[in-house]
C-alpha cells in the first residue's frame, strides 16, 4: 500500500527557514515523479514543487525560486522541501503527492506557519 | 500560466440532486485535466483523471467530461458524502494550476 507522511511543519518566523520531510512507503520515490502542494488557510490548491524520479528535472513555483528547494533521499527514501527566507504568504499546509501530472496518492499535509 | 476558471466558487444542493461543476483555462489544454474532491483537514482525493476517467473505487455517479478549455464535472446524483469541495488541475504545462474550488454544500 503506498502511504506518504509529511513532517517538519512548524511556526517560523519570516526569513527563517524549514525544511518538511515526507516519507514514503509501498514504493521507492527514485521511481517516481514527487511534488509537492500548499494549501493557505481557507484558500485553494497551490501546486509548488516537483523532482523527476532521478533528480535530473525540477520545477519550483516562480514565487519561491531561489527560497525553496526540493530532494529526495533514497537511504531514507522520502522527499524533502528546504525552505529558506520564509514569508508570512508561505504560511499553509504543505501536501506531499506522487506523480507530476496528476497526482493519485497523497500524504495528510503538515502546517507551515510564517509569523512573528 | 494556463489559468483554470472554476464555477461555480459554491452550490447548494439537496441529496438526490444532479450537480454540475464547469472548469475553463485560458488555453487548449487538449484532456489533461483532472478533478479532486477535498473534504475539511483531508487530503484531496482523486476523482477524475484525462478528463473523463473514472478513479478506481470511485463512485459511478461521478463523470468528467470536455476537452481544450472546457470541462466539467458532474454528479448524478448527490449522496450525504459528496458534500466537500471540488477542485480541477490542469497538467498540460508547468506550473500547474487548480481552478479555485467549489464548495458543495447542504440545501
Amino acid at each position: 500500500e503506498v502511504q506518504l507522511a509529511e513532517s517538519g511543519g512548524d511556526l517560523v518566523q519570516p526569513g527563517g527557514s524549514l525544511r518538511l520531510s515526507c516519507a514514503a512507503s509501498g514504493f521507492t520515490v527514485n521511481t517516481y515523479w514527487m511534488t509537492w502542494v500548499r494549501q493557505a488557510p481557507g484558500k485553494g490548491l497551490e501546486w509548488v514543487a516537483d523532482i523527476k524520479f532521478d533528480g535530473s528535472e525540477k520545477n519550483l513555483l516562480d514565487s519561491v525560486k531561489g527560497r525553496f528547494s526540493i530532494f529526495t533521499d533514497d537511504a531514507t527514501n522520502s522527499l524533502y522541501l528546504h525552505m529558506n527566507s520564509l514569508r508570512v504568504e508561505d504560511t499553509a499546509v504543505y501536501f506531499c503527492a506522487r506523480g507530476y501530472r496528476c497526482p493519485e496518492s497523497w500524504g495528510q499535509g503538515t502546517l507551515v506557519t510564517v509569523s512573528s | 500560466d494556463v489559468q483554470m476558471t472554476q464555477a461555480p466558487s459554491s452550490l447548494s444542493a439537496s441529496v438526490g440532486d444532479r450537480v454540475t461543476i464547469t472548469c475553463r483555462a485560458s488555453r487548449g489544454i487538449t484532456n489533461d485535466l483532472g478533478w479532486y474532491q477535498q473534504k475539511p483537514g483531508k487530503a484531496p482525493k482523486r476523482l477524475i483523471y484525462e478528463a473523463d476517467i473514472l478513479q478506481g473505487g470511485v463512485p459511478s455517479r461521478f463523470s468528467g467530461s470536455g476537452s481544450g478549455t472546457e470541462f466539467s464535472l458532474t454528479i448524478s446524483s448527490l449522496q450525504p458524502e459528496d458534500f466537500a469541495t471540488y477542485y480541477c488541475l490542469q497538467y498540460n504545462d508547468w506550473p500547474r494550476t487548480f481552478g479555485q474550488g467549489t464548495k458543495v454544500e447542504i440545501k
